[in-house]
């Protein structure tokens, strides 16, 4: 069971908008400014696209972006596009443990 | 471009020692403000941080794994190694190497990593 909680699957047409929820506690994701969201396709290295809740990494589509609220940190993708179909992981700092994982999300574009 | 890459044995017999090593190109291991990190995804628990090296030789480990995990670094070589010991079927996974942006903590960089099946 993962320390952070995310929907097992989201889905979206081309061009829609879709947000992934993920859920920890006070003492990580509603404790710390420290989220960041990774983007997982098997035998492909992982990539960074958000960092410090709503940050992008220099040539990460506009398209998606982050944000926080209590110990729920979301991530958005909009104007979905077949390339984004994936796995999502959202991680929290955590203080004694540095990094705590959602259980990821499978984005279906439909 | 910085590249982070897993090799050793894609395979484990219960109860031996679990060696990889992750090279990094395209940067000095020991530049800049970074921990160089190892992480793994199982099946059943998807991602999990194992523990992660500074390049001065300092080290912190997953509390649920610190018995049995070593991270070492060979800056000569550019290199960081994980051994986890006394593996067990649980054991197997996926183990990726990444590079973490200290005051971020985020995992900025990542290997494309390596399965390790641990079987007999």
């Amino acid at each position: 069971q993962s320390a952070l909680t995310q929907p097992a699957s989201v889905s979206g047409s081309p061009g829609q908008s879709i947000t992934v929820s993920c859920t920890g506690t006070s003492s990580d994701v509603g404790d710390y400014n420290l989220v960041s969201w990774y983007q997982l396709y098997p035998g492909k290295a992982p990539k960074l696209i958000i960092f410090e809740v709503n940050k992008r990494p220099s040539g990460v589509s506009n398209r998606f972006s982050g944000s926080k609220s209590g110990n729920t940190a979301s991530l958005t993708i909009s104007g979905l596009q077949a390339e984004d179909e994936g796995d999502y992981y959202c991680c929290s700092f955590g203080g004694s443990r540095p990094w705590v994982f959602g259980g990821g999300t499978k984005v279906t574009v439909l | 471009q910085l590249q982070l890459q897993e090799s050793g044995p894609g395979l484990a017999k219960p109860s031996q020692t679990l060696s990889l090593t992750c090279t990094v190109s395209g940067d000095s291991i020991t530049s800049g403000d970074y921990y160089w990190s190892w992480i793994r995804q199982t099946p059943g628990k998807g991602l999990e941080w194992i523990g992660y090296i500074y390049h001065s030789g300092s080290t912190y480990y997953n509390p649920s794994l610190k018995s049995r995990v070593t991270v070492s670094v060979d800056t000569s070589k550019n290199q960081f190694s994980l051994n986890l010991t006394s593996v067990t079927a649980a054991d197997t996974a996926v183990y990726y190497c990444a590079r973490v942006l200290l005051g971020s903590y985020c995992l900025d960089s990542w290997g494309q990593g390596t399965l390790v099946t641990v079987s007999s």
